[in-house]
């Protein structure tokens, strides 16, 4: 099955910085890769996801790259806010069961 | 928030004692998952569901049985709750209209004592 990696498992920044979670995954033939946020004691949520036909997708402060190559992702938030601190998973799906593996999850606390 | 309620939300409960979370959506979505949330694993797959009475094992399946008798409704039985089934539950829905995201219900917190 699929292993994803994923680091730093806590992060933080200052208000305005930016900030980087990486995700490395196995499985050469996964084609979906989504991030989530999850504020404490709250449910996952989306945030953004990038196919395996595409290099960079971006949505205002945040953008998510991918390598195929090297079996990487990451997300990239700018202009990081108060309001962006919570924990951040990164998935690949490597199945058509639309079936999703999970990395360990990151804690980004941004310091106003 | 994607149509997704879970039930019981809480839940105390003692050692060998059968459990039943319930997993509801009104999204008509076909495949639902269940999945548990503890600290430092992130979130692991335990069954999910592809159509009506159409199941499969995911990566921490032990100890849980699912069922799936309605399009809305997917549930999780621990037979015989141990200590180590302590964790957060979440059940999530997608749908196969090349629309691959999975939206998640609230979660349920079960203690095992």
């Amino acid at each position: 099955g699929e292993n994803v990696e994923q680091h730093p498992s806590t992060l933080s920044v200052q208000e305005g910085d930016s900030a980087v979670i990486k995700c490395t995954y196995s499985d050469s033939a996964s084609n979906y890769f989504p991030w989530y946020k999850q504020e404490l004691g709250k449910r996952p949520q989306l945030i953004i996801d990038i196919r395996s036909n595409v290099g960079e997708k971006k949505d205002q402060r945040i953008a998510v790259t991918l390598n195929k190559t090297a079996k990487h992702f990451s997300l990239h938030i700018t202009e990081t806010q108060p309001e962006d601190s919570a924990v951040y998973f990164c998935a690949a799906r490597y199945n058509a069961g639309n079936m999703l593996t999970f990395g360990g999850g990151t804690r980004l606390m941004v310091k106003p | 928030d994607a149509g997704i309620t879970q039930s019981p939300r809480h839940k105390v409960t003692e050692t060998g004692t059968p459990v039943t979370l319930r997993c509801h959506q009104t999204e008509n979505h076909r495949y639902m998952y269940w999945y548990r949330q503890d600290p430092g694993h992130g979130l692991r797959l335990i069954h999910y569901s592809y159509g009506v009475k159409d199941t499969d094992k995911g990566e921490v399946s032990d100890g849980y049985s699912v069922s799936r008798s309605k399009t809305e409704d997917f549930l999780l039985t621990l037979e015989s709750a141990t200590s180590s089934q302590t964790s957060v539950y979440f059940c999530a829905i997608s749908d196969t209209t090349g629309q691959e995201t999975q939206y998640f219900g609230p979660g349920t917190r079960l203690l095992v004592l």
